[in-house]
């Protein structure tokens, strides 16, 4: 267990809808980053959030939007969802700012199914 | 834009040989962390470079950052089937406007054949 919690851990739904997905991260981290994982590929960054700022940004579409809250947890908000964006999406957090590194420990992952 | 690629791609090897996977980053890193992940889980730390030409060892896994901090490897002794699942790099890069990002690799997918 990692310490990492994120909600759902399933979600079905349609074209064209939104979802948002959260993300808890551990106690006392205050980075948080968003990774999509589609079938068999690699982690594609998509936004990292530090003590409720955003720090950095990856291939991150228009239609997707983040943002961490005061307690330090985060959502991943996708609307206007299309087939291709069924994926395994992961958060992770880390106590560091990211700019001095850091273990990185991920959450167990919302799948996301696009119908 | 910053990638990190890695290869091979996918590969299968006998319990008891030896395998690597190699990263290659196209900018320079600051970091390279590596992480695995079993099929059906998520990434886990295993280890953090920093210095150029750095080199650790966990028991069987000797990893390596290069003297340009733009490529590094895993190589695993006498692989086990518990060494199934994928190897991930993350590169810690600077981006344009000054902050840090961590970009993974590609992933190698590993298979150990009993």
């Amino acid at each position: 267990d990692s310490g990492v919690t994120q909600t759902p851990k399933h979600l079905i739904t349609a074209t064209g809808q939104r979802v948002t997905l959260r993300c808890s991260p551990r106690s006392g981290d205050l980075s948080v980053y968003w990774y999509q994982q589609s079938l068999d590929q690699g982690l594609q960054f998509l936004i990292h959030y530090y003590n409720g700022e955003e720090r950095a940004k990856g291939n991150i579409l228009e239609r997707f939007s983040a943002q961490q809250f005061p307690d330090l947890h985060s959502e991943l908000n996708l609307s206007s969802l299309e087939l291709g964006d069924s994926a395994l999406y992961f958060c992770a957090s880390s106590v560091t700012a990211s700019g001095s590194g850091g273990e990185l420990f991920f959450g167990e992952g919302s799948r996301l199914t696009v119908l | 834009g910053q990638q990190v690629m890695q290869i091979p791609q996918y590969q299968h090897v006998q319990e008891g040989e030896d395998f690597t996977t190699y990263c290659n980053s196209s900018t320079t890193l600051s970091n390279i962390q590596w992480y695995k992940q079993r099929p059906g889980g998520h990434p886990v730390f295993l280890i953090q470079l920093v210095k150029s030409g750095e080199v650790k060892k966990q028991k069987r896994l000797t990893f390596q950052f290069g003297e340009a901090k733009k490529n590094s490897s895993l190589h695993i002794t006498a692989t086990q089937t518990t060494d199934v699942g994928t190897y991930f790099c993350a590169g810690l890069a600077i981006t344009t406007s000054g902050t840090y990002k961590y970009i993974f690799g590609t992933g190698t997918r590993l298979k150990v054949l009993a």
